[in-house]
């Protein structure tokens, strides 16, 4: 079974340039997720998708934050403009179904601002 | 709201045994436990539902008590391939399916 993929691996950009994120989730799971991971801390959820519908987005800066999840499949996160404290690993994860189930997390890309 | 983890950061010899605790201000449905290491991708290990049950596989289990909102994660005889990050998740009683990660255990084993 094919994991969680998401690329790009890594991108460098400069403040208030745009860039977006693409994550392409477990065959068959309906809930994906996006989480933002600052070095030393925890994943914080930005955007949990259900199929093609948002079930949760209060933590998604929607002033310069945007995602979308087309076709209930593949989902792309976009930023912009970008800041200086948007520097982190952006990670994708899905599930079967909504719910306390195991998240599988795609390797992340890793967004560094400068 | 976010959980909170202790120790920070533990250092162990391969063989002895950690604990590592999580403890939430708010009532849970469940806690998630995930461990990762240096620039991979967390890695799930166990989720404990509200009920004060007990899972494990292994050398690693956990705990979950739901009166006092805390869970812990025991490794026991700890091995070189435990190093990582350890994350608890909690899910509040509302089951509004947010998980909450806490800001991580550090546990590095000395061969």
């Amino acid at each position: 079974e094919a994991g969680v993929a998401q690329s790009p691996r890594y991108k460098i950009i400069e403040k208030r340039q745009s860039v977006a994120f693409w994550c392409n989730p477990i065959s068959g799971h309906a809930t994906l997720y996006w989480y933002q991971q600052i070095l030393g801390q925890g994943p914080k959820l930005l955007i949990q998708f259900q199929n093609n519908g948002v079930v949760d987005d209060s933590q998604l800066p929607k002033d310069r934050f945007s995602a979308e999840r087309l076709k209930g499949v593949d989902s792309t996160l976009k930023i912009q403009p970008a800041k200086l404290e948007d520097s982190a690993v952006y990670l994708c994860a899905s599930s079967s179904q909504r719910g306390p189930y195991e998240q599988y997390f795609g390797p992340g890309t890793r967004l560094t601002v400068t | 709201q976010q959980p909170v983890q202790s120790p920070q950061a533990v250092i162990l010899r391969e063989g002895e045994d950690a604990v590592i605790n999580c403890s939430s201000s708010k009532a849970l449905y469940s806690v998630h436990w995930y461990r990762q290491k240096h620039g991979e991708a967390p890695i799930f290990l166990m989720i404990l539902l509200k009920g004060g049950e007990q899972k494990g596989h292994d050398k690693i289990s956990a705990s979950f008590n739901e009166k006092k909102q805390q869970s812990s994660l025991y490794l026991t005889a700890s091995q070189l391939s435990y190093s990582g990050t350890y994350f608890c998740g909690t899910e509040r009683l509302n089951r509004d399916d947010k998980i909450i990660f806490g800001k991580g255990t550090r546990l590095h084993i000395l061969p």
